[in-house]
């Protein structure tokens, strides 16, 4: 049973560029949401998506979307990148409703901008 | 607003000892769930535990246990006998219904846990 994959690994950018990532649910997961972690801090909620939309946000500036397909994966892209943007971006999973249950993460995308 | 403070930047023991992790968490919702996550060097976030509001009864699952107290807001983990593959970072966090949404934890800064030989 496959968890949460994304997907690259790692990415290094220039500032001013847009970059994509990419995520895979935990098989029976239905929603995905978005976490930024700055090197030494704790991960900070990005968005959620479910059926296709954005449910919640966090304090992140439109730069930030995302999009949800049918088969529930989902990508995250960043315009403009700044050099604040580097971080480890976590995707997690869930099944809707089940909002007490812990979330799923993936091992993250590590983004450079340089 | 719901914040989670974990005071303890690092921590190093020596394997065996038993090791414990604070937590202190703030939130104005009567219900909600406390967790703790474990983040080893590949950066995948592995749940741990959790406890939610309306149970205080303190448990040990393992080598894990926890102190959840309300009076004081602290959720505290300790691993007990640690070993060296438990060094990892590990993260406290708070979901509550005002915030809405089961996805929107609120993480604190984490503790680096280093268990050396």
């Amino acid at each position: 049973d496959a968890g949460v994959t994304q997907s690259p690994t790692h990415l290094i950018k220039t500032r001013g560029q847009q970059v994509t990532l990419r995520c895979s649910p935990k098989s029976g997961h239905d929603t995905v949401s978005w976490y930024q972690q700055a090197l030494g801090q704790g991960p900070q909620f990005i968005f959620q998506y479910y059926e296709e939309e954005e449910r919640q946000r966090g304090n992140f500036p439109d730069r930030f979307s995302g999009h949800q397909f049918p088969n529930y994966s989902s990508e995250l892209n960043v315009n403009a990148l700044l050099l604040g943007d580097s971080a480890l971006y976590l995707c997690a999973s869930s099944r809707q409703g089940a909002w007490n249950s812990p979330l799923h993460f993936g091992n993250g995308t590590r983004l450079t901008v340089t | 607003a719901q914040k989670v403070t974990q005071a303890q930047t690092e921590i190093s023991v020596v394997e065996k000892e038993d090791v414990t992790l604070d937590c202190v968490y703030e939130t104005r919702d009567t219900t909600y769930y406390l967790f703790w996550y474990k983040q080893p060097p590949s950066g995948e976030l592995v749940f741990l535990i959790r406890r939610n509001s309306f149970d205080e009864q303190n448990e040990i699952s393992g080598r894990y246990s926890w102190n959840f107290q309300k009076s004081t807001s602290s959720f505290n983990f300790t691993i007990t006998a640690s070993q060296v593959v438990d060094s990892a970072v590990y993260f406290c966090a708070l979901f509550d219904i005002l915030t809405g949404g089961g996805n929107k934890l609120t993480f604190g800064t984490g503790t680096q846990l280093k268990v050396e030989l």
